[in-house]
């Protein structure tokens, strides 16, 4: 099984460019999410969606916007890349959204970007 | 305000040993908790969870124990092995909060031979 999958592993960035990165996973996953990891950090919530159509901000939405057109996939958009978005950031799925069946989070391999 | 953390930012250990890896946390709401094992280059993974009604869970070599009156959570590895060198997170997640965990800063598990 794929299971989450992202691409690409690696970007670099100048100051202003804009890019996509790319989530699409094949477990019929309801559930999909953005998160950020900065060095030494703990895993920040950019964006999520509960389902195709529907996208909610998380802790750090700012810089980024998302859309989820098909239930497989939930791209992330950089605008206007800047300094401060130089991060790893993983793409997650769960089945739901509730935690009341164990439900886990199943998490990409993540995209390093760089942006100077 | 309300806030995950880790006492260790690295553990060495010897191959063979137990190791134990130490979370903290501050949200007296949160009822799950979960550890998660990242290897160099890639995503987290679920090793363990448990939840606020119990103390103690058992998985295969991995033992979480949860604390609530001092809001500590902890993860036993038994006879570290090689594989096991990672940085390990907890993460909690608040009541009625869905599937938005809180994680903290990861602990690193350098294993000796």
């Amino acid at each position: 099984n794929a299971g989450v999958t992202q691409t690409p592993k690696f970007r670099i960035l100048k100051i202003g460019q804009s890019m996509t990165l790319q989530c699409t996973q094949d477990m019929n996953h309801n559930y999909m999410y953005w998160y950020r990891q900065d060095p030494g950090m703990g895993l920040k919530l950019i964006y999520y969606s509960v389902g195709a159509g529907i996208t909610d901000k998380g802790e750090v939405p700012n810089g980024y916007n998302v859309s989820r057109s098909t239930t497989e996939d939930f791209p992330l958009r950089l605008e206007l890349a800047a300094p401060s978005q130089t991060s790893v950031y993983f793409c997650a799925s769960s089945y739901s959204l509730t935690t009341s069946t164990n439900e886990k989070l199943f998490f990409g391999s993540g995209t390093q970007l760089s942006v100077l | 305000g309300e806030s995950v953390g880790l006492h260790l930012p690295t553990l060495s250990v010897q191959e063979g040993d137990n190791s134990i890896i130490n979370c903290a946390y501050s949200n007296s709401a949160s009822d799950y908790f979960i550890w998660y094992k990242q290897e160099s280059g890639k995503g987290p993974q679920f090793i363990i969870d448990i939840r606020s009604n119990m103390d103690k869970r058992q998985g295969q070599r991995v033992t979480v124990l949860l604390n609530k009156t001092v809001k500590h959570l902890s993860l036993q590895i038994a006879a570290t092995q090689p594989g096991d060198s990672a940085v390990y997170f907890c993460a909690e997640n608040p009541r009625d909060a869905g599937n938005m965990l809180t994680f903290g800063g990861g602990t690193r598990l350098m294993v000796k031979p």
